[in-house]
């Protein structure tokens, strides 16, 4: 059973930079499709952007709230997939999620994991 | 961007009531359509895919419906685990946008 595991979550002040992870226990990291999903306190849910594989290319989109300081990676050799953020803002502030996109589900988000908090704050 | 647009944005209803979510796209999204529940302090579970397809695992008291703009989630007899709240999301484009959510909540 595939699991995900995210880590690095933390108080962080408004223009800081924080590097989120997230750990797939599952053996087919390297050719799923993941993203990333947050929600602010109280909040609904947020699309924050998708990475392909890198069989299916291995580009990455954004959500406009977040392009050009967020960046997703990854590391097949490590089953980790990562949340760069910089520049950081308040509005930020959320929970975060990252999910396994399933091709087979019309790109349903059949897997995520437990989430890790973002706090922006001075 | 393609908006989804849930109704209501809560509900109260009965345990074995019958309930029915609405969710419309500002444009079509053929069946690209998913469902998923949250419950308080959890991470969201898929329920329902391809706008109608049931994942597995999931009673079959749930159900979806629809196709191009405008879906449907039932469901069909209230248990008490399933007062939660519920989100569609289009993966049909980038950004793959949420409805803004459904408060199931007991009467």
């Amino acid at each position: 059973e595939v699991q995900l595991v995210e880590s690095g979550g933390g108080l962080v002040k408004p223009g800081g930079s924080l590097r989120l992870s997230c750990e797939d226990s599952g053996v087919t990291f390297s050719d799923a499709w993941m993203s990333w999903v947050r929600q602010a306190p109280g909040k609904g849910l947020e699309w924050v952007g998708r990475i392909k594989s890198k069989a299916d290319g291995g580009t990455a989109d954004y959500a406009a709230p977040v392009k050009g300081r967020f960046t997703i990676s990854r590391d097949d050799s490590r089953n980790t997939l990562y949340l760069q953020m910089n520049s950081l803002k308040t509005e930020d502030t959320a929970v975060y999620y990252c999910t396994r996109i399933d091709y087979y589900s019309y790109y349903g988000m059949d897997v995520w994991g437990q989430g890790t908090t973002v706090t922006v704050s001075s | 961007d393609i908006q989804m647009t849930q109704s209501p944005s809560s509900l109260s209803a009965s345990v074995a009531d019958r309930v029915t979510i609405t969710c419309r796209a500002s444009q079509s999204i053929s069946s690209y359509l998913s469902w998923y529940q949250q419950k308080p302090g959890k991470a969201p579970k898929l329920l329902i895919y391809a706008a109608s397809t049931l994942q597995s695992g999931v009673p079959s008291r749930f159900s979806g419906s629809g196709s191009g703009t405008d879906f449907t989630l039932t469901i069909s007899s209230l248990q008490p685990e399933d007062f939660a709240t519920y989100y569609c999301q289009q993966s049909y484009s980038t950004p793959y946008t949420f409805g803004q959510g459904t408060k199931l909540e007991i009467k």
